[in-house]
């Protein structure tokens, strides 16, 4: 069975202050390994996709990598507008349906 | 990114009623959409995958009576909560995939009372 897992659950930053954000997964062969970031009562907003280990992408602040069990995804200097909460999901090559499988996601405070 | 329309984005309703919400792609097609619930401070839930044309496919442990999926059309996915109760209370978003991308609704908070 697929299995994703972030780490922290919750994180608190001063502004200014970079960190990384864990996502450790168990996948029958990955496909594609998503971050998105959730705002309350929000649906998710997307921010990447990483296919192989290696890879690379970035947006502003943020920075997402992959290796072949897990995916950071490092926040540089954040700003307040940066907190929100980050989901981690992975989908199978062999993914029934083409359903993702969701992390428990990692709520960032980003404090003045 | 594809826009992914759902609606409304509340809704209160009276226990044993139904109500229905509607999840759209407006510029692309969905021959796939998904419908998730969240509770508060948790992640995603995948309840069911709704597949244009033919029946749904749904969760283990998600009731296919009480939570109705229609996917008529390549853009609209429905979700009907029938004969709701207090329990039934959550956040209820919905997802198409433009591949390789899934894009998510703005979600639909659900109050039983």
């Amino acid at each position: 069975e697929d299995q994703v897992t972030q780490s922290p659950e919750a994180l608190r930053l001063q502004e200014g202050e970079s960190s990384s954000l864990n996502c450790s997964y168990t996948v029958s062969g990955l496909r594609g390994l998503f971050w998105y970031r959730q705002d309350p009562g929000k649906g998710p907003e997307f921010l990447f996709t990483l296919y192989s280990a290696g890879e690379e992408k970035e947006k502003e602040r943020l920075k997402a990598t992959l290796t072949k069990k897990e995916s950071f995804l490092h926040i540089t200097a954040p700003k307040p507008e940066d907190s929100a909460t980050y989901l981690c999901a992975v989908q199978a090559t062999v993914a029934a349906g083409n359903k993702l499988t969701f992390g428990g996601g990692t709520r960032v405070l980003v404090k003045p | 990114g594809a826009v992914v329309s759902q609606h409304p984005s509340w809704v209160i309703c009276k226990s044993g009623t139904s109500v229905k919400i509607e999840c759209r792609s407006l510029d692309f097609q969905a021959t796939t959409m998904f419908w998730y619930r969240q509770f508060p401070k948790q992640s995603l839930m995948l309840m069911a995958t709704s597949n244009e044309g033919s029946k749904a496919t749904y969760e283990q442990g998600v009731e296919k009576d009480k939570f109705l999926i229609n996917h008529a059309s390549l853009t609209l996915s429905t979700l009907t909560v029938t004969s709701a109760h207090p329990e039934d209370s959550s956040f209820y978003i919905c997802s198409a995939r433009e591949r390789p991308e899934a894009f998510f609704g703005q979600g639909t908070r659900l109050t039983v009372v």
